[in-house]
């Protein structure tokens, strides 16, 4: 079955500058990678979500990237902000239709 | 538009007991998911359904997990008994079937401990 692995599990960055989180899938048959974003006591919410058949997607300061022939894509926010701080999760949508998730990413945002 | 609902949002019990979990999906909404969530792990599912119908549940413990969607709206997730290893946070989720989009809309969470 689909596996994800996400990295780093923690990273720290500087106000306003980038942070970039990758993972890798392992089903090639995967064709929908959504991220959400889960703030402290409450579900995880949808962020971004790029289908196979696009390299690249944005809005605003959100940016994801899928290779398919590597099998990875990444989470890229340009201008992090205080309210970007949360953990991040990859999660890939396997050939049984479930959806697959990475183990997160607590991204701190320091001021 | 109102979120998905969950109740108790806090539950303490002691390894054997039961415990049972209230989710009340986004209107309309046809499909339903329960997952868990262990500290530091992202979501598991657990079971999936479409409207009253069960679509997957090969990660429920069966033994001693349980859910039911009656009526096709609201559902309830039941566990009896409780192990310690059970310590986790139950996380409800709804999707709108038809659309083309497979976002999943989450509720706040049950965050169960059991002692």
């Amino acid at each position: 079955g689909e596996n994800v692995e996400q990295h780093p599990s923690t990273l720290s960055v500087q106000e306003g500058d980038s942070a970039v989180i990758k993972c890798t899938y392992s089903d090639s048959a995967s064709n929908y990678f959504p991220w959400y974003k889960q703030e402290l006591g409450k579900g995880p919410q949808l962020i971004i979500d790029i289908r196979s058949n696009v390299g690249e997607k944005k809005d605003q300061r959100i940016a994801v990237t899928l290779n398919k022939t590597a099998k990875h894509f990444s989470l890229h926010i340009t201008e992090t902000q205080p309210e970007d701080s949360a953990v991040y999760f990859c999660a890939a949508w396997d050939s049984n239709y479930q959806l697959i998730w990475g183990a997160g990413t607590k991204l701190i945002i320091k001021p | 538009e109102a979120g998905v609902a969950q109740s108790p949002r806090y539950k303490i019990i002691e390894k054997r007991q039961s415990v049972a979990f209230w989710c009340n999906p986004i209107s309309g909404h046809a499909t339903l998911y329960w997952y868990q969530q262990i500290l530091g792990q992202g979501p598991k599912l657990l079971i999936q359904f479409q409207n009253n119908g069960v679509v997957d549940d090969s990660q429920l413990p069966k033994d001693r997990f349980s859910a039911e969607r009656l009526k096709g709206v609201d559902s309830t997730l039941k566990i009896q008994p409780a192990k310690l290893e059970d310590s986790a946070v139950y996380l409800c989720a709804s999707s709108l079937v038809g659309t083309g989009s497979n976002e999943q809309y989450f509720g706040p969470g049950t965050r169960l401990t059991v002692t």
